[in-house]
Formats: structure tokens, C-alpha cells, sequence
């Protein structure tokens, strides 16, 4: 059973570039949760997908937007990288199904370093 | 003020001891109640939820006081492998999870 899966692992870019992020959720999953977590603390939450529309969104600015496609994988995009987007990026994945059980499947990373 | 408030820590303890970790949250709408353990340079992973009536599982104890507004978390008998980031999580509904800044534990030989 292939638990949630991000790529890439690691990517460096420089301020102003684009970068786009992916997750493939857990089997199973219909929901999936993105999550900013930089050195030293917590992860913040930027926004969530359910059947392919934004269901809620954190303090992120626009610079920040999500997809979901029907097989329920998700990118996150980030345009015009600032320095300070530096960060491990967290997939989460969850069923829409199920309410307030606690269980977020979180993916290993993407970490994200900008020049 | 932060949503989640939690001591970042670091607490070093002794192998054997008993450790408390204390977390506070600011909205009183807050349904759901959890911590997460992080382990350095990896995902987050649920270790128990927290129930007003209080839980125990194993090693660990999680307590709620929803009049405070306090979570707590408590751990005995510390092992070398309890040593990671402890993330106090609150959720206000299904969609929307909020983590503390988590706390560090080194348990020592």
C-alpha cells in the first residue's frame, strides 16, 4: 500500500523563479492538505483539495495556488520565489469521508531552497 | 498571539524520566485535539488524539482542558528513541489542522 508520495525531494531555484510541487495522496485518499513548514517550526497550513476545488485556505498569498486532478493527486505552484519561501513543503492526505479523526498522512517533503 | 502555543524546548531528560510537554490554544471553537511526533528531517506522524476524558496509550498520557484551553502531553519512562519534535495539532473543523511550533526532546543515556 504506497503511502503519500511528493516530488522532487529536493529542488533549489532563485528569487523570482517558478517552482511547481506534487503529491500523489494515499490509497484510498480523496483529500489532500498542503502544508509551508520552514527551519524550526511548526507546519503552517496553506490550503486543502477536495474533488478537485480549494475547500479552505490559509494566510498564503496568491503567489501560492493549488491543483487537484481527478485521480486526486495535487501540485502546489509558488510564482515569483521570494527568499523567504524557503522551506520543507508537507503533503498531506486524508478522506473526505472521515471527520476530525486526526489521522493526516503526511508525504516525506519537498524541500525547497531559493538563491 | 499565535493560534498554537507550545515551549519549544529543548527538554533533555534522562533516560527513565517522566516529561511533560504543556500546549495552549487561542480559539474556544477548537473541535479536535492531537499530537504529532516529528522525528528530525521527517514527516509528521499522528502519535495519539486527545480526549477530554483523557487517554492513555502506553508510555504516554494526553489530558484536555477545554475551560483552559490546555493540552498536555506526558511521557514515563523516557527511551533514547522518544528523542524528536513533539507537535501539539488543534482543528477547527475537518479541514483545517493547526500545529504548534512543536517541542524538542533529547533523552540522554
Amino acid at each position: 500500500d504506497a503511502g503519500v508520495t511528493q516530488s522532487p525531494t529536493h529542488l533549489i531555484k532563485t528569487r523570482g523563479q517558478q517552482v511547481t510541487l506534487r503529491c500523489s495522496p494515499k490509497s484510498g485518499h480523496d483529500t489532500v492538505s498542503w502544508y509551508q513548514q520552514a527551519l524550526g517550526q511548526g507546519p503552517q497550513f496553506i490550503f486543502q483539495y477536495y474533488e478537485e476545488e480549494e475547500r479552505q485556505r490559509g494566510n498564503f498569498p496568491d503567489r501560492f495556488s493549488g491543483h487537484q486532478f481527478p485521480n486526486y493527486s495535487s501540485e502546489l505552484n509558488v510564482n515569483a520565489l521570494l527568499l523567504g519561501d524557503s522551506a520543507l513543503y508537507l503533503c498531506a492526505s486524508s478522506s473526505g469521508l472521515v471527520v476530525n479523526t486526526g489521522e493526516l498522512f503526511f508525504g516525506e517533503g519537498s524541500r525547497l531552497t531559493v538563491l | 498571539r499565535k493560534e498554537v502555543e507550545q515551549d519549544p524546548g529543548p527538554f533533555n531528560v534522562p533516560e527513565g524520566a517522566t516529561v511533560a510537554f504543556n500546549c495552549t490554544y487561542s480559539n474556544s471553537a477548537s473541535q479536535s485535539f492531537f499530537w504529532y511526533r516529528q522525528d528530525c528531517r521527517k514527516e509528521p506522524k499522528l502519535l495519539m488524539s486527545v480526549y477530554s476524558s483523557g487517554n492513555e496509550d502506553g508510555r504516554f498520557t494526553a489530558q484536555l482542558n477545554r475551560a483552559s484551553q490546555y493540552i498536555s502531553l506526558l511521557i514515563r519512562d523516557s527511551k533514547l528513541s522518544d528523542s524528536a519534535t513533539y507537535l501539539c495539532v488543534v482543528s477547527q473543523g475537518t479541514y483545517k489542522y493547526i500545529f504548534g511550533t512543536g517541542t524538542r526532546l533529547k533523552v540522554l543515556a
